[in-house]
Formats: C-alpha cells, sequence, structure tokens
C-alpha cells in the first residue's frame, strides 16, 4: 500500500488551463503539506493543513488554492496556469516526525 | 528563521570512498534534524533523523550523520560508496511551527 499518493503523476497542459493535483495519505497523520520542486531541485513549502485547517500558506500566489476534504486528503487546485507553474509538485505527510513524500506531479505549462 | 545551509551542490566521489555530505543548521532550539535522499524522477526518502536523543544517528543504506551541537552542524557519511548511491541528497530542519524546511541538495555523483 503507497503511504502517500498523487494522481497525477505527469500533466501537460497550456497556459491559462485550470488543474487539479489530488494527494491521498493512509498513514492516519494528522499534517499534510504541498512543496514545490523547481527545475533548480529546490524544494519549497507551499502550504500546511493540519487536521483539515489550513497552517501555513507561503506566499503562494492565490491562483493555488489547497482543500482538504478530511485529514486523509489534500488536493491542489491551479487557476489560469503559468509557464511559470511548470516543476514538480509534491504531497506529505506528517506527524510530529518526519514527512513522508509522495512520488510527485511533474506540471508542465505549455 | 530557522533553516539549513549544504555546503556544495555537486559533489564527486570514488566508488568505495567515503561519502561526506555537509549541512549547516540554524536554530535557537534544539532541532528536529534529517537527510532526505531523492533518485532521479521519484519522491524524496528519509535516510535518517536527529530529534535529541543520540547524536550519533544512524540511517539506511548505510549512511549516519553525527549532530555537532558547538558547530551546528549535521553532516551525512558513508564510509564506502557504492554507485547505487548517486542521487540528490537533501538536508531538512523541522521548525517549531511545524514546517520542514530544505536544504538546496546536493548531488551525489560516484566515479567508477
Amino acid at each position: 500500500d503507497t503511504a502517500v499518493s498523487q494522481t497525477p503523476k505527469y500533466l501537460v497542459t497550456q497556459m491559462g488551463n485550470d488543474k487539479s493535483i489530488k494527494c491521498e495519505q493512509n498513514l492516519g497523520h494528522d499534517t499534510m503539506y504541498w512543496y514545490k520542486q523547481d527545475s533548480k531541485k529546490f524544494l519549497k513549502i507551499m502550504f500546511s493543513y493540519n487536521n483539515k485547517e489550513l497552517i501555513i500558506n507561503e506566499t503562494v500566489p492565490n491562483r493555488f488554492s489547497p482543500k482538504s476534504p478530511d485529514k486523509a486528503h489534500l488536493n491542489l487546485h491551479i487557476n489560469s496556469l503559468e509557464l511559470g507553474d511548470s516543476a514538480v509538485y509534491f504531497c506529505a505527510s506528517s506527524n510530529d516526525g518526519e514527512a513522508f513524500f509522495g512520488q510527485g506531479t511533474r506540471l508542465t505549462v505549455v | 528563521a530557522q533553516s539549513v545551509t549544504q555546503l556544495g551542490s555537486h559533489v564527486s566521489v570514488s566508488e568505495g570512498a567515503l561519502v561526506l555530505l555537509r549541512c549547516n543548521y540554524s536554530s535557537s532550539v534544539p532541532p528536529y534534524l534529517f537527510w532526505y535522499v531523492q533518485y532521479p524522477n521519484q519522491g524524496l526518502q528519509l535516510l535518517l533523523k536527529y530529534t535529541s536523543a543520540a547524536t550519533l544517528v544512524k540511517g539506511i543504506n548505510g549512511f549516519e550523520a553525527e549532530f555537532k551541537k558547538s558547530e551546528t552542524s549535521f553532516h551525512l557519511t558513508k564510509p564506502s560508496a557504492h554507485m547505487s548511491d548517486a542521487a540528490e541528497y537533501f538536508c531538512a530542519v523541522r521548525t517549531r511551527d511545524d514546517k520542514i524546511i530544505f536544504g538546496k541538495g546536493t548531488r551525489l555523483h560516484i566515479l567508477p
């Protein structure tokens, strides 16, 4: 069983489109995150949720909107996609310890 | 603000040689520190973590790291490099508000 799973793994879309990435964890963790990894491999935290409540929003454009329907899911919706949004997006979860990461979603905006 | 600095964006070692990847942290309180590894086109996998217990932490795949408060360092080592160790390595710190902040990563190259 995959602990943190993201879908889709790859996403190619045109500028201006709206897209969503889904994330689910079966570890029973209270905290979930979204990270963005750019082409230089730098990992930047975007959001953190604890038990469905937004805890951290790291100066991310408001075109990015996370949604947590329950504590096992944290989805990321992106409006009006721009070329600069191309990156790998990682979902993670933790419970007062290390973070467990999904396999990532490679988003390419053309 | 808590942060980590990884010295050297690329490190090359010969197969069988010692691996040393450097990480320094800034923290006013005892930190939670981690090393993660990322293989190409994959997610991040935890190698080891420091949580204020033993200062020498052993992880998976023969890696270990030593927490040195006086030097604010948490360097990652492995006595003998293997070709399969070629990957990107990230040092990370958990902040008081539960963020996990990553260093910029070090790409480890293994020379045959």
